[in-house]
Formats: C-alpha cells, structure tokens, sequence
C-alpha cells in the first residue's frame, strides 16, 4: 500500500522556471493538500481540495497552482520560480468527516525538496 | 482564527528522563488537536489526536497528551525518554468541522542525550 506518492523527491530550479511537483495518493481520499516546510516556521498551508475538480487558497497560495481533475492526483504547478520558493513541499490527504470514519488525521508524503538559484 | 504556540524550538533530555513538550492553541471555536512527529527526511506521521471526549490522550510510542480548556492546552508527554524518540514534533489545530484544514505549530526538536 503506496499510500501518498510525492515526485520528484529533489529538484534545482534557475529563477524564473516552472515546473509541477506531482502527489499521488491511492487511499481513496477526498481530502487532499499541499504545505510547505520552512525551518523554525512549521507547515504553512499552500492549496487544498475538498473533491475532484474543487480547490482553495490556504495561508500562503502565491506564485503556486493546483488542479485536481482526479481524486488521486493534485500536482502543484510553480510559475516563475523565486528563491522564496526554496522548500520542502508536503502532500497529504485525509478522509472527509463521516460517521466511523478516521477524522481529522492527514497522511504525508515523504516531501519534495526544491532549490531555486 | 485560529493559531498554535510551541514554546520552545529545541529541548534536551536525558534518555529516561520525561518529556515534556508545550502547545498552546487558540481557537473561536471547539478545536480538534493532534500531535505529529517527524523524522529525518521523513513525513509527519500522527502521534495522537483530541477531537471529543476524553480530554487525556494516548498515542504510539507511549506518549499521551492532556487537553485542557481552561489553559487552551495541549502537551505532549512521554515518561521516560528513549533515543529513537529524537525527532521534531509538532502540534496543530483545525476547526473540527468537514473542511479539516489543520494549523501547525513552528515545531519542537527533541534532543536525546545519552
């Protein structure tokens, strides 16, 4: 059981290029998000979906797309890399809140870490 | 809205000794609260979770956590420190309704001295 999938594990960027960081999860989650990871900052919350062909801003959704046309997968697209977008990226999902069900927990990927020079 | 402290950055202990890790939380409404642990170039992982009930929580790896209102607290302990226990552990908070979108805390790096 694969669980949540995260490619490319290390990426170097030029400032300027665009690249997409793909998530795959095979739980069946409807729940699904992307955060990054800065030291001494914690996870701050970059997009997340709620179903196939439904995505929303978090905290810090700037210079970052999504799109979510399957309940797998929910790549996230960077335009124009910037050195602030030096990272660790975190895909996660979750169950929705239903009765019996797992609620409230997240399941991470192992995270992708980006460099822009 | 909603917001999570973590007193310190760093801790040490001494294996065998207790852990003691801070979170304070602020929340408009009845938050959910969970506990994650994060290894070297690894993923959060869920220790332990409040979402309704009892207020003292048991997790994985021997750690329990204690809710309380009153103090809008959530600590995380551990009686007896081992090494393997060395990792960042963060706490977060969400609404506790269906969108789920949880709030972490900056993180806590747990030292292990032997």
């Amino acid at each position: 059981n694969a669980g949540v999938t995260q490619t490319p594990k290390f990426r170097i960027l030029k400032i300027g290029q665009s690249m997409t960081l793909q998530c795959a999860q095979d739980m069946n989650h409807n729940y699904m998000y992307w955060y990054r990871q800065d030291p001494g900052m914690g996870l701050k919350l970059i997009y997340y979906s709620v179903g196939a062909g439904i995505t929303d801003k978090g905290e810090v959704p700037n210079g970052y797309n999504v799109s979510r046309s399957t309940t797998e997968d929910f790549p996230l697209r960077l335009e124009l890399a910037a050195p602030s977008q030096t990272s660790v990226y975190f895909c996660a999902s979750s169950y929705s809140k239903q009765e019996g069900a797992n609620t409230g927990e997240l399941f991470f990927g192992e995270g992708s870490r980006l460099t822009v020079l | 809205a909603q917001s999570v402290t973590q007193l310190g950055s760093h801790v040490s202990v001494s294996e065998g000794a207790l852990v003691l890790l801070r979170c304070n939380y602020s929340s408009s409404v009845p938050p959910y609260l969970f506990w994650y642990v994060q290894y070297p170039n690894q993923g959060l992982q869920l220790l332990l979770k409040y979402t309704t009930g009892a207020t003292l929580v048991k997790g994985i790896n021997g750690f329990e956590a204690e809710f309380k209102k009153s103090e809008t607290s959530f600590h995380l302990t551990k009686p007896s420190a081992h090494m393997s226990d060395a990792a960042e552990y963060f706490c977060a908070v969400s609404r506790g309704d269906s969108s789920y979108k949880l709030i972490f805390g900056s993180g806590t790096r747990l030292l292990v001295r032997p």
